[in-house]
């Protein structure tokens, strides 16, 4: 098992660039997530989706789309990139139900916007 | 709105002596909370997971209590070694907010040799 995989581990972007951040699990989570982390602000919420064919905005959703191509992967889109975008992005994946659940976090795209 | 804290932000302990990590959680209402580790550059792993209606989970040297009435957690590693050396960070999973989880910052720890 693979577990949760993103592409590319590393990014360089000119401002106003467009990329698309790729992740995958293997692990049969209904639910997937895109995180930010950047020093001093922990880790926020980009979007989620709780399953296949929905998504939800999560704290700092603005310039980012995503896509839920099927159970397996769950995409993140910059459209135009800004500088306040460079960051480490996290791709996370749970089985979420009425009870416990576990996340699993994928390597990171460390992303820089110049 | 649920929050997560942890304090302090970092700390450093001598190899040997045993690392107490705190977490707080402002609402009781939680399915479970959620110890990961991550190093430098790296991703977060899971280390404990506990249910809301465990009071401790146990690992090698690691071993995490739960008190959820008072909204606190504690995570205990023994006889540290420098390899222990990372982020160690805390989630909670509220039961008011389907699918999503809470994240504390984080709590730096060197250990030195």
């Amino acid at each position: 098992n693979a577990g949760v995989t993103q592409t590319p581990k590393f990014q360089v972007l000119k401002t106003g660039q467009s990329m698309t951040l790729q992740c995958a699990q293997d692990m049969n989570h209904n639910s997937m997530y895109w995180y930010r982390q950047d020093p001093g602000m922990g880790l926020r919420l980009i979007y989620y989706s709780a399953s296949e064919g929905t998504t939800d905005k999560g704290e700092v959703p603005n310039g980012y789309n995503v896509s839920r191509l099927n159970k397996r992967e769950f995409s993140l889109r910059l459209e135009s990139a800004a500088p306040s975008q460079t960051s480490v992005y996290f791709c996370a994946g749970s089985w979420i139900g009425t009870g416990v659940s576990e996340q699993y976090f994928g390597p990171g795209t460390r992303l820089t916007v110049t | 709105k649920q929050e997560v804290t942890q304090i302090p932000a970092a700390l450093s302990v001598p190899e040997g002596e045993n690392l107490v990590l705190n977490c707080s959680f402002t609402d009781s209402a939680i399915y479970n909370l959620q110890w990961f580790r991550q190093d430098p550059g790296k991703g977060l792993t899971s280390l404990l997971l506990i249910q809301s209606s465990q009071r401790e989970q146990t690992s090698g040297r690691l071993n995490a209590s739960l008190d959820k009435s008072s909204g606190r957690s504690t995570l205990y590693i023994a006889a540290s070694q420098p390899g222990d050396s990372a982020t160690y960070l805390c989630a909670v999973r509220p039961t008011d907010s389907w699918g999503k989880f809470q994240f504390g910052a984080g709590t730096q720890v060197v250990v030195t040799p």
